[in-house]
């Protein structure tokens, strides 16, 4: 069984600040992927960054990267130079490879970007 | 990224009554699709997994005789809310797979909301 958890219900940060969402995570699979989603007030799940649990490095994307710890099994979202349009829901997820399985999500943070 | 679509995306509808969503990978081909469901203010849970020419697998505690799902094409999968209930109300999200360079990434559908009235 799998398991994420996100501890921020929500975060208020001030615009342009870097923002850090946490994410930690239980598995017994020896191989899974990491994933993080953005969801704004639309409903769409947007697709931001993934982390293969063998990757060596950290995976980043523009402004988004992901601090890997994979001792401490966690994957926090790092995002850099916020912006009023990051204001939304985050979701971590988390699949185990190789099988067929759906995504196991977090519970969210709800982040909110401030002028 | 990946497009994945879905329709449609407000459904209102009278208890009783069947309501179909579809799912469509749009540039890709998914031999995997992922039905999940989301309440108001929570996370997404996966329902059922969609398997191109096969049965669907459910998640433990969802009905498979009350969502029924079809996988008839590479590129479509559909879910069928049957005799549907106030308490189906609920945002339906589908994903599909798509494996590239050894990452398989699971790309959403914009999602459809469901009032049952």
């Amino acid at each position: 069984a799998q398991k994420i958890t996100q501890t921020q219900p929500g975060m208020f940060v001030q615009e342009k600040e870097a923002v850090t969402l946490d994410c930690t995570y239980d598995t017994s699979d020896p191989s899974y992927g990491l994933f993080w989603y953005k969801q704004p007030s639309s409903g769409e799940m947007i697709f931001l960054i993934y982390q293969g649990s063998y990757d060596q490095q950290n995976a980043t994307e523009g402004r988004y990267s992901l601090n890997f710890q994979k001792a401490r099994k966690s994957a926090n979202l790092v995002i850099s130079a916020s912006q009023l349009g990051d204001s939304a829901m985050y979701f971590c997820a988390m699949i185990a490879l190789g099988g067929a399985d759906g995504l196991t999500f977090g519970k969210g943070t709800h982040l909110i970007i401030q002028p | 990224g990946a497009v994945v679509s879905q329709h449609p995306s407000w459904v209102i509808c009278k208890s009783g009554t069947s309501v179909k969503i579809e799912c469509r990978s749009l540039d890709f081909q998914a031999t995997t699709m992922f039905w999940y469901r989301q309440f108001p203010k929570q996370s997404l849970m996966l329902m059922a997994t969609s398997n191109e020419g096969s049965k669907a697998t459910y998640e433990q505690g969802v009905e498979k005789d009350k969502f029924l799902i079809n996988h008839a094409s590479l590129t479509l999968s559909t879910l069928t809310v049957t005799s549907a209930h106030p308490e189906d109300s609920s945002f339906y999200i589908c994903s599909a797979t798509r494996t590239r360079a050894n990452q398989e990434t699971q790309y959403f559908g914009p999602g459809t909301r469901l009032l049952v009235l």
